[in-house]
């Protein structure tokens, strides 16, 4: 168990809706990652945060949002949902924003029909 | 956004065999260079976090290199097991770039 708690598991949902994923990094660590993971694809980074402050961003959609609280429990928002939008979604959190290693939960599994 | 390259994309070996796998990364700029083990149905775990040229790690039988100047890391499996069946990311953090990128993973299957 590496701590890191991803709510919900499977989320099933239609074209134009909009979903929230929830993560809650392991105790103690500050920093924040979302991956999406699309069938038969790696894992592409999304956003970062550190500590509630926005620390890097990949090729993150428009449609897509993100925020850290201050309890570090952080939501990714997905709206205007589209067939292609259908992934895994891996959170990580890890101690410090840069060098340390990161820990993955279990992953949402998106599906949108 | 940092090209981060691993090879072979999937490898099989007997049990008892020794392996070893590649990933490549630019090396301007470089910060730290990751190594996670992913077996199916469950999320990565890490390995090894390295960030100096010539750096060794090992954990068990598994082991890694870093090459910082020329931009290349190996994981070493000696004697590998069934259980070593797996698919192993390297990911770097480096350039321009503050993200971690992972590369695509080295599926490796170990033939009992």
């Amino acid at each position: 168990d590496s701590g890191v708690t991803q709510t919900p598991k499977h989320l099933i949902t239609a074209t134009g809706q909009r979903v929230t994923l929830r993560c809650s990094p392991r105790s103690g660590d500050l920093s924040v990652y979302w991956y999406q993971q699309s069938l038969d694809q790696g894992l592409q980074f999304l956003i970062q945060y550190y500590n509630g402050e926005e620390r890097a961003k990949g090729n993150i959609l428009e449609r897509f949002s993100a925020q850290q609280f201050p309890d570090l429990h952080s939501e990714l928002n997905l709206s205007s949902l589209e067939l292609g939008d259908s992934a895994l979604y891996f959170c990580a959190s890890s101690v410090g924003p840069a060098g340390a290693p990161l820990h993955f939960g279990n992953g949402t599994r998106l599906t949108v029909t | 956004i940092l090209n981060v390259e691993q090879s072979p994309q999937s490898l099989h070996v007997q049990e008892g065999d020794s392996t070893n796998f590649t990933c490549s990364f630019p090396s301007s700029n470089f910060y730290a260079l990751h190594w996670y083990r992913w077996e199916t149905a469950k999320s990565p775990e890490a390995l090894f976090v390295m960030t100096l040229n010539g750096d060794e790690k090992k954990k068990g039988r598994i082991s890694a290199t870093l090459n910082t100047k020329e931009g290349y890391s190996y994981l070493y499996i000696k004697g590998s097991q069934p259980e070593d069946s797996a698919t192993y990311l390297c990911a770097s953090r480096g350039g321009s770039a503050r993200q971690l990128t992972f590369g695509s993973g080295t599926q490796l299957t170990v033939l009992p």
